[in-house]
């Protein structure tokens, strides 16, 4: 069974930083591409970066370029979401989700981001 | 940009019903489009992809069609367990992923 499974959620100010971490199971991971997708509160959602396999290439969406770095680690099954310069509207539930065939297969549970002072 | 438009924006059905939401492209997107079912605090699941395939483990009452600018995702006789919000969601090889305002389906 794939699980995916976020981590590193929390209270930031604005102007701040946070880690997030979704650590993988069940799949190969070092064959796996992977995303992260946020949710506002009561809002719609919004692909927010990709990682290929090998780390190259990688893309993000205009909202969060210059601001967020996504990475991975294949030795430990993991990838990352280094965000920087939070803002208010970064606000939000972000998800890691594999893709295949153009569509996000599997997910993790979320974990929650609130930026506020 | 290509812009996503999913309507409508809220259905009131009944258990049984036969249900359609159409989810509509300002571009040609060819099949890659799929559909997704969300309920509150939960992750959404994937249902259909590349327009048509039923994702593996979906029940076989939803069902996907349409190509190039216009889809429909249907759900043949609506369950309890089918009252949730559905997004449709675009790839295009740039790559990006650009999802739909949402549908909410209740009773």
């Amino acid at each position: 069974e794939v699980q995916l499974v976020e981590s590193g959620g929390g209270l930031v100010q604005p102007g701040g930083s946070l880690r997030l971490s979704c650590t993988a199971s069940g799949l190969t991971f070092s064959d796996s591409n992977l995303n992260w997708v946020r949710q506002a509160p009561g809002k719609g959602l919004e692909w927010i970066s990709y990682i290929s396999p090998s780390s190259d290439p990688i893309f993000y969406a205009d909202s969060v370029k210059g601001r967020f770095t996504i990475s991975r680690d294949n030795a430990k099954n993991s990838v990352f979401l280094q965000m920087n310069s939070l803002r208010v509207e970064d606000t939000a539930v972000f998800y890691c989700a594999t893709v295949r065939q153009g569509a996000f297969d599997f997910w993790g549970p979320g974990t929650l981001v609130t930026v506020s002072s | 940009d290509i812009q996503m438009t999913q309507s409508p924006s809220t259905l009131s059905a009944s258990v049984g019903d036969r249900v359609t939401i159409t989810c509509r492209a300002s571009q040609s997107l060819g099949t890659w489009l799929a559909w997704y079912q969300q309920k509150p605090g939960k992750a959404p699941k994937l249902l259909i992809y590349r327009a048509s395939t039923l994702q593996t483990g979906v029940p076989s009452r939803f069902s996907g069609s349409g190509s190039g600018t216009e889809f429909t995702l249907t759900i043949s006789s609506l369950q309890p367990d089918d009252f949730a919000t559905y997004y449709c969601q675009h790839y295009n090889s740039y790559p990006t992923w650009t999802f739909g305002q949402g549908t909410k389906v209740e009773i």
